[in-house]
């Protein structure tokens, strides 16, 4: 079974500046997706990100990037420019087939002014 | 924006109660889900649902669960006896297609308290 490993409970980053989040996953598939996906305070789920894991090129939106290094099955989410909206739980997910999501437990992002 | 919403925002019930949790996905969305996260643990899938028929589900979504869209707009979940471990934050959530390739909206959960 594939499982999704968040190791970092809690982050903090100062407005303006730089953070990445940390992400592993145990597959055995050779091709598969990743994401991440935003939970702000009493709201919705939102996708961030996605990368495609036959894709070599690591997946950018705006300030967010990620760092896909499948051989390592690593799969980290980098923000730049921090924002105070970007203060939320941040949770990676996994699909190789089917619909179902795997998700990690996720991190709690704090973002100070 | 389309957004799926979710009602009630908070249920609490008695152990060995029937609960139904309501969700009304996006309107044009093809496929549908339910995952439940309890206190302080994963967010887990239950079961995906498409052309009216569950087309995935997890060892969690067993006889006690079924779900149903009862009409066009509502996907609902149904636990039949409830349980202490029922007790969790209850996503719905939709895509047009298939998860891989398409995003899944999810709605702002129901927290169901079983006492």
């Amino acid at each position: 079974a594939q499982t999704v490993t968040q190791s970092q409970p809690e982050m903090s980053v100062q407005e303006a500046e730089t953070v990445t989040l940390s992400c592993t996953y145990d597959t055995s598939e050779s091709d598969y997706y990743l994401f991440w996906y935003k939970q702000p305070p009493s709201r919705q789920m939102i996708l961030v990100i996605r990368q495609e894991a036959y894709k070599q090129q690591n997946a950018t939106e705006n300030r967010f990037s990620v760092n896909f290094q499948k051989a390592a099955k690593s799969f980290s989410l980098k923000i730049s420019d921090s924002q105070l909206g970007d203060a939320a739980m941040y949770f990676c997910a996994y699909n190789n087939a089917g619909n179902m999501l795997t998700f990690g437990g996720g991190t709690r992002l704090m973002v100070k002014p | 924006e389309p957004e799926v919403t979710q009602t009630p925002s908070h249920q609490v019930t008695q152990m060995g109660q029937e609960v139904i949790l309501r969700c009304v996905p996006i309107s044009n969305h093809l496929y549908f889900y339910w995952y439940r996260q309890i206190l302080g643990q994963k967010v887990e899938f239950l079961v995906s649902f498409y052309n009216n028929e569950i087309s995935e589900k997890s060892e969690i979504f067993d006889d006690q669960f079924s779900v149903e869209r009862p009409d066009g707009s509502n996907f609902t979940l149904k636990i039949r006896s409830t349980k202490l471990e029922d007790s969790a934050m209850y996503f719905c959530a939709s895509s047009y297609g298939g998860v891989s390739y398409n995003e899944q909206f999810f709605g702002p959960g129901t927290r169901l308290t079983v006492l």
